[in-house]
This record gives C-alpha cells, sequence and structure tokens, in this order.
C-alpha cells in the first residue's frame, strides 16, 4: 500500500515567518502534486512535479520533488494571513490505467498577522 | 471555459438512506474520480470513470457505485448511509494522464 506522510500536521506561526512542509514515502510516484484546500471547498492545483530533483517557484513558494521521486518539500518564504489553509501532497499511483491521487494527511498552516 | 462543478452543495441524510451526488467535468475532460475526505484527513480515492466504465476503485464497498454520462458528467450513488459515510466527497477530472482539478464537494451528513 502507498502512504504518503506529512509534517507537520499543524504549524502556527507569524506573519512573515519562513516554514517548510514535508511529503515522504517509501514509494516512487510518477508525479506528485501540492493543493491548497479552504474549509469546505474543493483543493486547488498549485504545482506538479515530475522529474526527481525538480524545483518549482511560485512567488513565495518552493516546491522541491525529491531525486528519488519519493519525497517533495514545500517552502513558503515571509508568511502571510493569505497563505492560511490545508496544504495537501499528492502522489499519482497508476494501476493498470488507472491513475488515481494518493494524499497525504495534510498540513493545516495558520498565519497571524 | 467552466471548471468542475458539483450538486448538491450541501446535504443532510439519515442512516439506511441512499443519496446521489453529480459531477459535471471541466470541458474537454473524459475521466472523472471521486473522493471522500473525512473531517481532518486528505480525501481517499473511491473510484474512476473513463468513457462511461470504470477504471479502477479504491477500498470502498459495493454500497458505493457510480455512474458516467456521454457527455463525461458523473454521479456517486452510495446505499444503505451508515453515520461514517459524514464527510465533503469531492469529485475531479482530468484527461488521462493529465492533472486532476477538483470541483468545490459536497458536504453529506449522515444523522
Amino acid at each position: 500500500t502507498q502512504l504518503l506522510e506529512q509534517s507537520p500536521q499543524f504549524l502556527s506561526i507569524q506573519e512573515g515567518e519562513n516554514l517548510t512542509v514535508y511529503c515522504n514515502s517509501s514509494s516512487v510516484f510518477s508525479s506528485l502534486q501540492w493543493y491548497r484546500q479552504e474549509p469546505g471547498e474543493g483543493p486547488v492545483l498549485l504545482v506538479t512535479v515530475v522529474t526527481g530533483g525538480e524545483v518549482k517557484k511560485l512567488k513565495r513558494l518552493t516546491f522541491q520533488f525529491g531525486d528519488a521521486r519519493k519525497d517533495s518539500s514545500l517552502h513558503i518564504t515571509a508568511a502571510q494571513p493569505g497563505d492560511t489553509g490545508l496544504y495537501l501532497c499528492a502522489g499519482t499511483s497508476f494501476s493498470g490505467n488507472t491513475g488515481k491521487l494518493i494524499f497525504g494527511q495534510g498540513t493545516t498552516l495558520q498565519v497571524k498577522p | 471555459e467552466t471548471g468542475v462543478t458539483q450538486s448538491p452543495t450541501h446535504l443532510i441524510k439519515t442512516r439506511g438512506q441512499q443519496v446521489t451526488l453529480r459531477c459535471s467535468s471541466q470541458s474537454g475532460h473524459n475521466t472523472v474520480s471521486w473522493y471522500q475526505q473525512a473531517l481532518g484527513q486528505g480525501p481517499q480515492f473511491i473510484f474512476q470513470y473513463y468513457r462511461e466504465e470504470e477504471n479502477g476503485r479504491g477500498n470502498f464497498p459495493p454500497r458505493f457505485s457510480g455512474l458516467q454520462f456521454p457527455n463525461y458528467s458523473s454521479e456517486l450513488n452510495v446505499n444503505a448511509l451508515e453515520l461514517d459515510d459524514s464527510a465533503l466527497y469531492l469529485c475531479a477530472s482530468s484527461v488521462p494522464p493529465g492533472t486532476q482539478y477538483f470541483g468545490p464537494g459536497t458536504r453529506l451528513l449522515v444523522l
């Protein structure tokens, strides 16, 4: 069974601080996605990483895919209250023709002004 | 271009009842996947439909069933509802093997 372990599960920081969220697995994924979810809404895609060692930047967010494609990290620089939300990593797992997403438990981020 | 839509947004049922949730996929997407997200957890894969056929299933009992229509919209049916079925139900559309885009979800409460 493929699992993704996300850490930390909860993070409460002050505006302006930096943070890193980790997503780890013993399995290899063909790609990994990071989503952000607001309460009562569906996850919104932030980024997809495909190549081992890949680094992608989205304004103050930096995403990295591990060399072995088993882990990923999300780093936020100078966090703002608008960054508050649930961050989910999801690996794409193929079984035959079915590409399903395996999600981590999520990291709830609260950024206080 | 219209994104993924779901209906209804909220639903309250009692144990033993049946429920149907609906999803309209994003334009051009032929695959719909359904996920269940319990409070405080990440989404769990229920099943996927590709060109009107079930194309993979997660660890959910047979009382969870689905359909996909020629326009690629989809339904999720749950029979004999249990309290633990209370969750946010998400559908996502895609063109394999591309990224899955999620709808806003249907919040189901079983009393």
